[in-house]
């Protein structure tokens, strides 16, 4: 059975940081791009960051770039998610999903990240 | 980036009546490897999202063949033929044929 089990998401002040995790099991990680995607509750999906399955190519959405870090630890099949500055605007709940020939096919069920003071 | 614009944002629908959702893209989605990357994803309350179709008309296993995907270019169509109660939900289109991938905004389907 396929699962992502992502945690780490709380309640932080403007400014701080957080970093969350996802675990995988029920497929090959070391082989699977990643991505983690945000929602914020009763709103839309964003996609966030991507990884490739090697560590590199990291990528990020510009409202996000410079201050989030994606990384992963295929020995741990771990992504994480490296958060800093945190902003208002970044409360939502983060998935943790897998890249699957131009689509996603697997999602966590989020942790939820709120901003505020 | 991709722009994906969904109509409508609400459709209320009667159980057993169908359901059409409409996704436009703001370029052309056909990759150059010959394939269109449209999936439509459902979300049902509570619930993360659900891959659901893939490039543009491939319905994953266990989805009900009561929902349709179509289109070409930048026009792509969501179908339900006879919508049940568990079809209540929201419902995304996504791009994955241009980096970044882009959603649309979501529709909610729910019952009338």
């Amino acid at each position: 059975e396929v699962q992502l089990v992502e945690s780490g998401g709380d309640l932080v002040q403007p400014g701080g940081s957080l970093r969350l995790s996802c675990v995988v099991s029920g497929f090959d990680f070391s082989t699977s791009w990643m991505h983690w995607v945000r929602q914020v509750p009763g709103k839309g999906l964003m996609w966030v960051s991507r990884i490739k399955n090697d560590d590199s190519g990291a990528s990020y959405a510009d409202s996000v770039r410079g201050r989030f870090t994606i990384s992963r630890d295929n020995a741990k099949n771990t992504l994480y998610l490296q958060m800093n500055s945190l902003r208002a605007d970044d409360t939502a709940v983060y998935y943790c999903v897998r890249d699957f020939y131009f689509t996603i096919d697997y999602w966590g069920r989020g942790t939820l990240v709120t901003v505020s003071s | 980036d991709v722009v994906m614009t969904q109509t409508p944002l609400s459709s209320p629908v009667s159980l057993g009546q169908p359901a059409s959702i409409s996704c436009r893209s703001s370029q052309g989605l056909l990759h150059r490897d010959g394939n269109t990357y449209l999936s439509w994803f459902q979300q049902r309350p509570g619930q993360p999202p659900r891959l659901i179709i893939k490039r543009v008309s491939n319905r994953l296993s266990g989805v009900p063949d009561r929902f349709i995907g179509s289109g070409a270019g930048t026009d792509f169509t969501l179908k339900i033929s006879t919508v049940e109660a568990e079809d209540v939900g929201l419902y995304y289109c996504m791009q994955g044929t241009k980096f970044p991938y882009t959603f649309g905004q979501g529709t909610m389907l729910e019952i009338k």
